[in-house]
């Protein structure tokens, strides 16, 4: 079945600190790649997302490249803020024509916690 | 647009004892979503609705959890009886069709002892 691996954390920086939070996944079909984020004390929110092979997400600073040939979908920020501190989940859904259409499989999660 | 609602927000039972929550999901979506998020992991699908049908239960612990979505709308999950692992969050998302970008409610976080 589909699966989605995340490096181990918990991840701490310093504040403008370079961030990657590494992902890989195992997937039947076609998937989307999502990476969603937790605040402390909040509901998951869609952080970005892409849907084929080679596209980029981008959202808030943050990036994530669509890699088929490696199955990853690498989270990075150039610059991390105390603010960007949170849960971060990497996921995938199959799309039409897949056996768990419009599932969400998440990774474990990654801690990240920025000092100022 | 109005989020997903849900209630309540924390709940604390003994094992043994039954629990329900509910969820409301964003108006017009047709596909509602239930996940059990334990501490530490990643959330994991419990049931799948379409309408007031269900699409995907398979990871639903049918001997102690039912969940329910009449006339298509609102939901109830409810655990009966809970253990002690069942302490988690369960998240509730909706979207308007299966492909559809999800809308993650807040969650209740159940706390069994």
């Amino acid at each position: 079945g589909d699966s989605v691996t995340q490096m181990e954390g918990p991840v701490t920086l310093s504040e403008e600190a370079f961030l990657t939070i590494n992902c890989t996944y195992t997937a039947t079909g076609y998937p989307s790649l999502f990476w969603y984020v937790q605040y402390p004390g909040e509901g998951l929110q869609l952080l970005l997302k892409a849907t084929k092979a080679d596209d980029k997400g981008s959202n808030k600073g943050f990036e994530a490249t669509y890699r088929k040939e490696t199955t990853s979908f690498h989270l990075e920020k150039g610059s991390v803020q105390v603010s960007d501190s949170a849960v971060y989940f990497c996921a995938l859904k199959e799309e039409a024509g897949g056996t768990s259409y419009g599932k969400l499989t998440f990774g474990q999660g990654t801690i990240l916690t920025v000092h100022p | 647009e109005a989020g997903v609602a849900q209630s309540p927000r924390y709940k604390i039972i003994e094992k043994r004892q039954s629990v329900a929550f509910w969820c409301n999901p964003i108006s017009g979506h047709a596909t509602l979503y239930w996940y059990q998020q334990i501490l530490g992991q990643g959330p994991k699908l419990l049931i799948q609705f379409q309408n007031n049908g269900v699409v995907d239960d398979s990871q639903l612990p049918k001997d102690r959890f039912s969940a329910e979505r009449l006339k298509g709308v609102d939901s109830t999950l409810k655990i009966q009886p809970a253990k002690l692992e069942d302490s988690a969050v369960y998240l509730c998302a909706s979207s308007l069709y299966s492909a559809g970008g999800y809308t993650f409610g807040s969650g209740t976080r159940l706390t069994v002892v």
